[in-house]
């Protein structure tokens, strides 16, 4: 059965830089694409972006410039950093599990989320 | 961006009932249309993918119809556990895949 795990730290200053590690255990992370969510009262779900093993990348237009997805297969570990945070990017983060394509597909496993607060 | 919509926003119902959630899409998204079922303090689980198909374990209460851009979930029977809320998700837009806002459904 595989499973997620979010971590990373829950509170960010404006301006800093928003960190975290999803570990996947149970399976191999081959074969399909890893995304990252978040999910805010006022925006509700929001797909930030995803990769796969063999590289292809993409990001939500709105945060491209502020994103950077790595892979770490050795730890099973992927990550997400955004850059710049306000309190905008106050959310809880899932990370999931897709399909084995870049369109098409569905999220059919999923971590438990990290909340993040952007704040001073 | 496709825009992802559903409707009603939110809904009450009781034991036994059967109720509809609407999704629409603002293009066509063909059948690449996927259902969430989101509990409190939960991540989202897939409820049915690619329109009408039910993800493993999930009870055959559940079905889903549409294509192109007008869908529908179906919860037939309700139970008390069915309180939650409702999310369509298209994954046609490789570029940024996108959900509908929710539909928080109530029983009474």
């Amino acid at each position: 059965q595989v499973q997620l795990q979010e971590s990373g730290p829950r509170l960010v200053k404006p301006s800093e830089t928003l960190s975290l590690t999803c570990t996947v255990s149970g399976d191999s992370m081959g074969r399909y694409f890893w995304s990252w969510i978040r999910q805010s009262p006022g925006k509700g779900l929001e797909w930030i972006g995803h990769f796969s093993y063999v590289g292809t990348t993409r990001f939500s237009p709105s945060l491209k410039s502020r994103g950077t997805m790595v892979l770490d297969p050795s730890k099973s570990q992927f990550s997400l950093t955004l850059t710049s945070v306000t309190s905008a990017d106050t959310a809880v983060y899932f990370c999931a599990r897709g399909g084995q394509q870049s369109y098409g597909g569905w999220f059919d496993r999923w971590g438990p989320g990290t909340p993040v607060t952007v704040s001073s | 961006d496709i825009q992802m919509t559903q409707s009603p926003s939110s809904l009450s119902a009781y034991v036994g009932d059967r109720v509809n959630i609407t999704c629409r899409a603002s293009q066509s998204v063909f059948t690449y249309l996927n259902w969430y079922q989101q509990k409190p303090g939960r991540a989202p689980q897939v409820l049915i993918f690619r329109v009408s198909t039910l993800h493993s374990g999930v009870s055959s209460r559940f079905s889903g119809s549409g294509s192109g851009t007008d869908f529908t979930l179906t919860i037939s029977n309700l139970q008390p556990e069915d309180c939650a809320i409702y999310f369509c998700q298209q994954t046609y837009s490789e570029l940024l895949y996108t959900f509908g806002q929710g539909t928080k459904l109530e029983i009474k």
